[in-house]
């Protein structure tokens, strides 16, 4: 899991309630990233960030949100506009952007939505 | 539109046998080939990577055969052992751009 922490580990939220997971890093990485993961569909990309306050959608970023305030964190926002939010949730990071660089992922969040 | 197709979606191995996992792609601009292991309830790892200058590369009980003219690339481990049970993802990516991975291959080894 290496510098990574993902908080919390399960997350149980109700229909119509926005969730926020955390997501922090002491690796010094510039770019961090959000996946979604459900079984038999690897990971898909929500978001990602090469730079502080700064970030683009990635395949996947309908009914989510997310902010870089700073170099450490990159909180991921489950609004109730997304449909079917019960997945598994990683977040990575890598040194600099772009695909080329080794991306460390964190430990991951189970959300159940009720 | 996935642009990584893996393949199988799961197999089985006898502990001391070869597990072998395929992963096509389309984009000729993909110059990165990272594999992931995954342990269950765990975020994925950098396994080994590869990039198309190298037809082969090994790591440990690991190898990466790389086949540019056909698309393909695939991971060997050799002597599979009950703790390489595991979920592998094949990825691929070029510079300054995002990663796609396939869909996963579930292993699991038979003492």
């Amino acid at each position: 899991d290496g510098g990574i922490t993902q908080s919390p580990k399960y997350l149980f939220r109700k229909e119509g309630q926005n969730v926020t997971l955390s997501c922090e890093q002491n690796l010094n990485h510039d770019a961090m990233y959000w996946y979604r993961q459900d079984p038999g569909q690897g990971l898909r990309l929500i978001y990602y960030s090469q730079i502080v306050n700064d970030f683009q959608k990635g395949d996947i970023a309908e009914g989510y949100s997310v902010s870089r305030e700073k170099k450490e964190s990159f909180p991921l926002t489950v609004t109730s506009a997304q449909k079917n939010p019960t997945a598994f949730y990683l977040c990575a990071s890598s040194k600099r952007r772009g695909g080329t660089d080794t991306q460390y992922f964190g430990p991951g969040t189970r959300l159940t939505v009720l | 539109q996935q642009q990584v197709k893996q393949s199988p979606q799961s197999l089985i191995v006898q502990k001391g046998g070869i597990s072998i996992i395929n992963c096509a792609y389309e984009n000729t601009a993909f110059d990165y080939f990272p594999w992931y292991q995954q342990f269950p309830g765990k975020g994925p790892a950098l396994l080994i990577a590869i990039r198309p200058d190298v037809s082969e590369k090994k790591e440990g009980r690991f190898t990466i055969s790389f086949n540019k003219s056909a698309k393909q690339f695939s991971l060997h481990i050799m002597d599979s052992q009950p703790g390489d049970s595991a979920t592998y993802f094949c990825a691929a990516s070029m510079a300054y751009y995002k990663l796609s991975f396939g869909a996963g291959t579930t292993v699991t080894v038979r003492a």
